[in-house]
Order: structure tokens, then C-alpha cells, then sequence
């Protein structure tokens, strides 16, 4: 079955401006994580989706934001960027919450100018 | 508050055994996760240890000791392919895995 799609795979956004990020989860997956990697922060958590609501969410500004639709994709949205945002964000699919197991994607590369 | 510590950087020889530590403090826990991320590449799931001991997988074994929270991913017979970052990811009590920086392993011929 298809892995984790995320798109698009490379951004590049000037400051101040938003971005959109798309994640389709692995087929029959309902849980959908974001992360952040960066070198000196390595991989952090931003939310967790489950069914369409959000279950859990890291230490990121307000500027960071996501939802999940009904058929467990999932778009995170960064408003009025910053240079400190360039990273790799990645998405991971599990098939519940709590579940041993996570599918990462590709991830999208992000940079801002 | 929760923190995670894994050595940086480690090197070691084709053929040889290297292991990786992580101790982690988290707000309740439910086991300890290994993945392992090549360059360029997504994270991958190597192992999961929910209960003290060691789980072995072919050539990696991960050990979890929960009244010490540490734990640690034991790679044996070390090949090129075996460099890549490795992330020891416990899991919370809000379920979700809690990263950190990984540990980058470089195996040198």
C-alpha cells in the first residue's frame, strides 16, 4: 500500500508571508503527527490529529497551526513566517493514537528568505 | 517537564558492536521507541520496548530499563548501510513520541 505522501516536497517562502503543508496518511491511518527537524533542535513535536480533532499539541507559537479533514488528511499552516521556521517538517501516520508504531513521509523542506 | 539525552555522535568500525544510550524524564510514560533516519530520508521504526529487558530484531536489540528511565539500541555487526541518525522516542502520557537531537552514527570502513 502507498507510503505517506507529503507535498510539496521543497518550499521556498519570503518573511512574513504563509504556507500550507499537505500530509496524506497511509490508507486506513487516522492518526496524523507533525515535526519540526531542524539541526540544532533535531525533531520536535508540533500536533497530533486523530480523527479530526486534535489531540495533542507541542511548544510551538499560535503561528503554527493544523486540522485534519475527513478522510485523515492533514494540512498544517505556518502564518507570518520567519527565518527561524526553515526546516524539514514531517508528517507521521499511525493507524490510532498511542499506537507503537508511526509512518513517517518524505517530509516538505521549507526555507525562508 | 520532560528531557532526553543521547550522545551526539558516534563512530565505530565496519564489523564491530555499538551501542547508543538514552535517558529520557517524561510526564508518565508507556515505552520507548527507536528510530533510525539515513540522510536525506524519513525516520523509520526500528524497535519498541513497553516493559524492562531487551527485544532483539536481527542485528539490533534495544534494551529498556523503566526504574532508571534509560534505555539503550545495541547494533551488531555494524555494516556501511548502519550509518545514518538514530532517535530514541518515548512515548508520554498524552501518547504522542517526545524526539530529540538523535544520535549520528558514522561507521567507517
Amino acid at each position: 500500500k502507498a507510503g505517506v505522501t507529503q507535498t510539496p516536497r521543497y518550499l521556498i517562502k519570503t518573511r512574513g508571508q504563509q504556507v500550507t503543508l499537505s500530509c496524506s496518511p497511509i490508507s486506513g491511518h487516522r492518526s496524523v503527527s507533525w515535526y519540526q527537524q531542524t539541526p540544532g533542535q533535531g525533531l520536535q513535536f508540533l500536533f497530533e490529529y486523530f480523527s479530526e480533532t486534535q489531540r495533542n499539541k507541542g511548544n510551538f507559537p499560535g503561528r503554527f497551526s493544523g486540522r485534519q479533514f475527513s478522510n485523515s488528511r492533514s494540512e498544517m499552516n505556518v502564518s507570518t513566517l520567519e527565518l527561524g521556521d526553515s526546516a524539514l517538517y514531517l508528517c507521521a501516520s499511525s493507524s490510532g493514537t498511542g499506537v507503537v508504531e508511526a509512518f513517517f513521509g518524505q517530509g516538505t523542506r521549507l526555507t525562508v528568505v | 517537564g520532560q528531557s532526553l539525552e543521547q550522545p551526539s555522535e558516534v563512530t565505530a568500525v565496519e564489523g564491530a558492536i555499538v551501542q547508543i544510550n538514552c535517558t529520557y524524564q517524561t510526564s508518565g510514560f508507556y515505552g520507548l521507541s527507536w528510530y533510525q533516519q539515513h540522510d536525506g530520508g524519513a525516520p523509520t521504526f526500528l524497535s519498541y520496548n513497553a516493559l524492562d529487558g531487551l527485544e532483539e530484531t536481527g542485528r539490533f536489540s534495544s534494551f529498556l530499563s523503566r526504574s532508571d528511565s534509560y534505555g539503550y539500541l545495541l547494533l551488531q555487526e555494524l555494516q556501511m548501510k548502519d550509518s545514518a541518525s538514530y532517535f530514541c522516542a518515548p512515548r508520554g502520557s498524552q501518547g504522542n513520541l517526545i524526539f530529540g537531537k538523535g544520535t549520528k552514527l558514522s561507521v567507517k570502513p
